[in-house]
């Protein structure tokens, strides 16, 4: 079973307007970590927001924001007013176990997000 | 600070090969992870490295190795290149953020290996 689902293999969003990216997540573990990174076509993974298990506030990095549903296992990914440059790849990654243990992301398989002008 | 970096950005092989990819992370992450990014496959962790052990290992064969030097450089090898093997290998290094407690991972831009 997978276990990070992005349902939305590619999107177009008007210019300003805002962008919710799709990310559920399946773990048995009652700790975790939920990363979203952007990947322009450049290949480099720019770390985007972070959210724990045990986050009781929902995440924001500027005009990033993190929608956790945890009973759900969801944890979407809000672009406010979108811009050109947010263009890109955008995936959702997932990481079981504490934070001292060993670190392995488990990826979705990606969104394409074209802004247009 | 600089970033991770990987050397070398293109690489192209032939089938039976083998190839050495190279990474250093940022100065004073102790562990640096490996990826391999396909169309087909999509993300893939190969390992983790963190002060010269392998301390994690994704579902790859034997072919593909790794080890890191006191420095926290790494290295991979893949031997008797296959073709399924043209990918972008991403090198991300990471240490914990003391104000989040968040294990951030920082990439580098990748080397992408054609093998023909």
């Amino acid at each position: 079973a997978q276990k990070i689902t992005q349902t939305q293999p590619g999107m177009f969003v008007q210019e300003k307007e805002a962008v919710t990216l799709d990310c559920t997540y399946d773990t048995s573990d009652q700790s975790y970590g939920l990363f979203w990174y952007k990947q322009p076509s450049s290949g480099e993974m720019i770390f985007l927001i972070y959210q724990g298990s045990y986050d009781e506030q929902n995440a924001t990095e500027g005009r990033y924001s993190l929608n956790f549903q945890k009973a759900r296992k969801s944890a979407n990914l809000v672009i406010s007013a979108s811009q050109l440059g947010d263009s890109a790849m955008y995936f959702c990654a997932m990481r079981e176990g504490n934070r001292d243990s060993n670190y392995q992301l488990i990826w979705g398989a990606g969104t394409k997000l074209i802004i247009k002008p | 600070k600089a970033g991770v970096t990987q050397t070398p950005r293109y690489l192209i092989k032939t089938r039976g090969q083998q190839v050495t990819l190279s990474c250093s992370p940022i100065s004073g992450h102790r562990s640096v992870s490996w990826y391999q990014q396909t169309p087909g496959q999509g993300l893939q962790f190969l390992f983790e490295y963190f002060s010269e052990t392998q301390r994690n290992k994704g579902n790859f064969p034997g072919r593909f190795s790794g080890r890191q030097f006191s420095n926290s450089r790494s290295e991979m090898n893949v031997s008797t290149l296959e073709l399924g093997d043209s990918a972008l290998y991403l090198c991300a290094s990471s240490s914990r953020q003391r104000e989040t407690g968040v294990n951030e991972q920082f990439f580098g831009p990748g080397t992408r290996l054609t093998v023909l």
